[in-house]
């Protein structure tokens, strides 16, 4: 098993530009997160999915989509890159049965000029 | 929803000490807790967890104890050492990962 996989590992934006960060696992895990982290802080949730087709606005959701057509995959859609956006961005995914442990993808390092 | 405290924020201590790390929450559902380690530069990692149906459970030198009626639960690391410096975050959620919170976070530093 592969686990969680995110790509790209880090990324330069522009502002303005636009840019999909992709998550996929293959645990078969029904519940997906995306995170953000800035430097020395903690993880505020953006988005959650409980399921293929199911998605959910966390903590901070503005200036990001998502979606869920898969149970593997869930990319994350920032629109009109913003300075504010820069961050290291972790996907999770967990278990909706048994140990309810969410994994972490690698995270993808994105600046914003 | 929930809401999870953790205190301190930033915690040193020297080597072979004891370090406590508290969490409180706010959602009298939850029934998950899990407590994540962080090192710099990489993913955070699960290093042990407790259900609201156990009071207490340990791994080698970590152990986690709950109280579910003060809405309370603890880190606890015996004996540390200088690979346990990171930043712990603790979290909460109902039976089945739903609502999953995470705690601020707790930056240790183990002193040599």
């Amino acid at each position: 098993n592969a686990g969680v996989t995110q790509t790209p590992k880090f990324r330069i934006l522009k502002i303005g530009q636009s840019m999909t960060l992709q998550c996929t696992q293959d645990m078969n895990h029904n519940y997906m997160y995306w995170y953000r982290q800035d430097p020395g802080m903690g993880l505020k949730l953006i988005y959650y999915s409980v399921g293929a087709g199911i998605t959910d606005k966390g903590e901070v959701p503005n200036g990001y989509n998502v979606s869920r057509s898969t149970t593997e995959d869930f990319p994350l859609r920032l629109e009109l890159a913003a300075p504010s956006q820069t961050s290291v961005y972790f996907c999770a995914s967990s278990s909706a049965s048994g140990r309810n442990e969410q994994f972490f993808g690698p995270g993808t390092r994105l600046t914003v000029l | 929803g929930e809401n999870v405290e953790q205190h301190p924020s930033t915690l040193s201590v020297q080597e072979g000490d004891s370090a406590v790390i508290k969490c409180t929450y706010s959602d009298s559902a939850s029934n998950y807790f899990p407590w994540y380690k962080q090192e710099l530069g990489k993913r955070p990692q699960l290093i042990i967890d407790i259900r609201s149906n156990v009071g207490e459970k340990k791994d080698q030198r970590i152990a986690v104890t709950l109280n579910k009626t003060a809405k309370h639960f603890s880190l606890h690391i015996t004996e540390t050492q200088p690979e346990d410096s990171a930043v712990y975050f603790c979290a909460a959620s109902g039976d089945y990962g739903q609502n999953f919170v995470f705690g601020p976070g707790t930056r240790l530093s183990v002193l040599p």
